[in-house]
């Protein structure tokens, strides 16, 4: 089965631009999940979906974040306007659904630079 | 609230020794627990998954776990490391009754050297 696809790889901004990024979880993943990776430091997760719908945006900061995931499938994630400590690595996963103890897929990550 | 705390930051080891990577645990309910694994410039892959049963389990690559719920503690032990080993370690908790989503320590990194 195909993984979890996420792109771009690498993205370099200036502080102050915007960026987005873009995933397309497991075929039949009912549940999506974005997660921000800070250097040295354990995923922390910004976003979860239920198919189109939020279950959990608390730890998203949304005076600069946003996340939609319109059709159920691919979702993606805007920061707008960065700030250097968003630089980080931005990971995608997906499982069949929301029961805990169910196997994540996550993909490779965007590693994001604000300069 | 619940927290995962991986006691080492870096773990250097040389090939063929034994190595334990320990995770400890703070929650107020019954958590299901994993590791897993990444290398550089790369997502993360599951290892291994506690979810209910034998306190021992067995993951890929020759990785197991034990679950000791009194000291809540979940630690990663491999009997003899490989080069190719040499990788960044994540202990996750999820909690029962949770919507699924997995709170991450920070990590331990494995240098295996020769």
């Amino acid at each position: 089965e195909a993984g979890v696809a996420q792109s771009p790889r690498y993205k370099i901004i200036e502080k102050r631009q915007s960026v987005a990024f873009w995933c397309n979880p497991i075929s039949g993943h009912a549940t999506l999940y974005w997660y921000q990776q800070i250097l040295g430091q354990g995923p922390k997760l910004l976003i979860q979906f239920q198919n189109n719908g939020v279950v959990d945006d608390s730890q998203l900061p949304k005076d600069r974040f946003s996340a939609e995931r319109l059709k159920g499938v691919d979702s993606t994630l805007k920061i707008q306007p960065a700030k250097l400590e968003d630089s980080a690595v931005y990971l995608c996963a997906s499982s069949l659904n929301a029961v805990p103890g169910s196997g994540y897929t996550f993909g490779s990550g965007t590693r994001l630079t604000v300069v | 609230a619940q927290s995962v705390t991986q006691l080492d930051s870096q773990v250097p080891v040389f090939e063929e020794a034994p190595v334990e990577l320990r995770c400890n645990y703070s929650s107020s309910v019954s958590v299901y627990l994993f590791w897993y694994v990444q290398y550089p410039n790369q997502g993360l892959q599951l290892l291994l998954k506690y979810l209910s049963g034998s306190t021992l389990v067995k993951g890929i690559n020759g990785f197991e776990a034990e679950f000791n719920k009194s000291q809540t503690s979940f630690h990663l032990r491999k009997p003899s490391v490989h080069i190719s080993d040499t990788a960044e370690y994540f202990c996750a908790v999820s909690e029962m009754g949770s919507q699924g989503n997995l709170i991450f320590g920070k990590g331990t990194k494995l240098s295996v050297k020769p």
